[in-house]
């Protein structure tokens, strides 16, 4: 059972512009979401995270925006830049109703960024 | 400070052998999560260890099994290896969690034939 959906597999978009890159999630009770960005051969580094008691969280070129009752969430990169190119994985858990549990993540989204 | 290290980088095996990977996580943590990532499937959570003990384990056989020692340290067995099991296996190791960030290793690309 997938908690954890990012629909579209991939995003093309041009230097310079934003891109928007999209999650949505099942289960209700998760209260703790981050955005990953991986590089081919490489494992995913941590991007940025936002706490369900947040609708926003900035972090320079990154924002995360929560929208707790519609369960979606979405990674704003502005300007985009070419080394953003990369396979990007949101990821939910339940930090405060389930100390032992885990990250649960999306299928990931590819993001191109073309001159 | 030092990443998270996974050894070896590149293996192949062939079928019904088996394997250990080993991974070392960040000085101080003491949450290693072990994760398969196949194309199309995302990062598919494997097991959790949290001072020496499994604290979490995701929908896999019990050919997947691992340890972790006293320094933290993780290895991760599969045994009787299939096709199936060719992957990108991740180490991930946290201050406090596998539900809190987690930063991963370079990984291990495990080719079975």
């Amino acid at each position: 059972d997938q908690q954890v959906k990012q629909n579209s597999p991939s995003l093309s978009v041009q230097e310079g512009r934003i891109s928007i890159l999209n999650c949505d999630y099942t289960n209700s009770m998760f209260d703790y979401f981050l955005w990953y960005k991986k590089y081919p051969a490489e494992g995913p580094t941590f991007l940025i995270s936002i706490s369900s008691i947040k609708d926003k969280n900035e972090d320079g070129r990154f924002t995360v925006f929560l929208n707790k009752s519609a369960k979606h969430l979405s990674l704003h990169i502005v300007p985009s830049q070419p080394g953003d190119s990369a396979v990007y994985f949101c990821a939910a858990s339940r930090r405060t109703t389930d100390s032992w549990g885990k990250l649960q993540f999306g299928a990931g989204t590819q993001v191109v960024v073309t001159p | 400070k030092a990443g998270v290290t996974q050894t070896p980088r590149y293996l192949i095996k062939t079928r019904g052998q088996q394997v250990t990977l080993s991974c070392s996580p960040i000085s101080g943590h003491r949450s290693v999560s072990w994760y398969q990532q196949t194309p199309g499937q995302g990062l598919q959570f494997l097991f959790e260890y949290f001072s020496e003990t499994q604290r979490n384990k995701g929908n896999f056989p019990g050919r997947f099994s691992g340890r972790q020692f006293s320094n933290s340290r993780s290895e991760m067995n599969v045994s009787t290896l299939e096709l199936g099991d060719s992957a990108l296996y991740l180490c991930a190791s946290s201050l406090k969690g596998a539900n809190y960030e987690q930063y991963f290793g370079p990984g291990t690309r495990l080719t079975v034939t």
